[in-house]
């Protein structure tokens, strides 16, 4: 299968604690993106990385790409009880058009 | 709020029936993009299409068909419905057919009885 693997597949932490996960998968990639689910909600896209980039930080996420190891880390900062949600990788292979496959999901709960 | 948008929000129908799912993308953007998340599945990619021509075809069945219209909105059709057709349907869309940022619609959940 294509599909990305995400782990861990879900992560407690207090609020105020980082939160990280991370997402491998198999084939050379155009870009990674990362999207955020509430529950049973739309997805939210949180940040793009392309495949010539490192790392990349948006407001309290951070986003690392490896493409020798084929993966990609997700680290949120000082978390916050709103941040509970699903968190999805979502790749681009390259010569496989611009079809996003996902990875399997983090679920994240931050208590209060 | 992403710009995308769905309708309806929710459908419940019955074992071979066949129903309409409607995507309005963002102002400017050319290129629609469905995607179903079930339980069992997780996230998949169906099909594709930019500026009325279909692009990419994924997992999509046979007795589902889509197709995107000169004012860019898209439609899903699923056909002959089975109770494993019930699902989160998503619509994306982005501003050209390249490896743009897919942005999401709310999503309709499909419901086969």
């Amino acid at each position: 299968s294509q599909q990305g693997e995400e782990d861990p597949q879900a992560l407690s932490i207090q609020e105020g604690e980082n939160a990280t996960m991370n997402c491998s998968y198999k084939t050379s990639i155009n870009n990674l993106q990362w999207y955020r689910q509430n529950s049973g909600r739309g997805l939210v896209h949180l940040i793009l990385i392309r495949s010539n980039e490192r790392e990349k930080h948006s407001g309290r996420l951070r986003v690392t790409l490896d493409t020798s190891k084929k993966s990609s880390s997700l680290l949120i900062t000082a978390s916050r009880a709103a941040d509970t949600a699903s968190y999805f990788c979502a790749y681009l292979i390259k010569a496989a058009g611009n079809k996003l496959t996902f990875g399997g999901g983090t679920r994240v709960l931050v208590k209060p | 709020d992403s710009g995308v948008t769905q309708t309806p929000k929710h459908l419940i129908t019955a074992t071979g029936q066949r129903v309409t799912l409607r995507c309005s993308p963002r102002s400017g953007d050319l290129s629609v993009y469905w995607y179903q998340q079930s339980l069992d599945q997780g996230l998949q990619f169906l099909i594709q299409y930019y500026n009325g021509e279909e692009r990419a075809k994924g997992n999509i069945l046979e007795r589902f068909s889509a197709q995107q219209f000169p004012d860019l909105h898209s439609e899903l059709n699923l056909s002959s419905l089975e109770l494993g057709d019930s699902a989160l349907y998503f619509c994306a869309s982005s501003e050209r057919g390249g490896p743009d940022t897919q942005y999401f619609g709310p999503g309709t959940r499909l419901t086969v009885l």
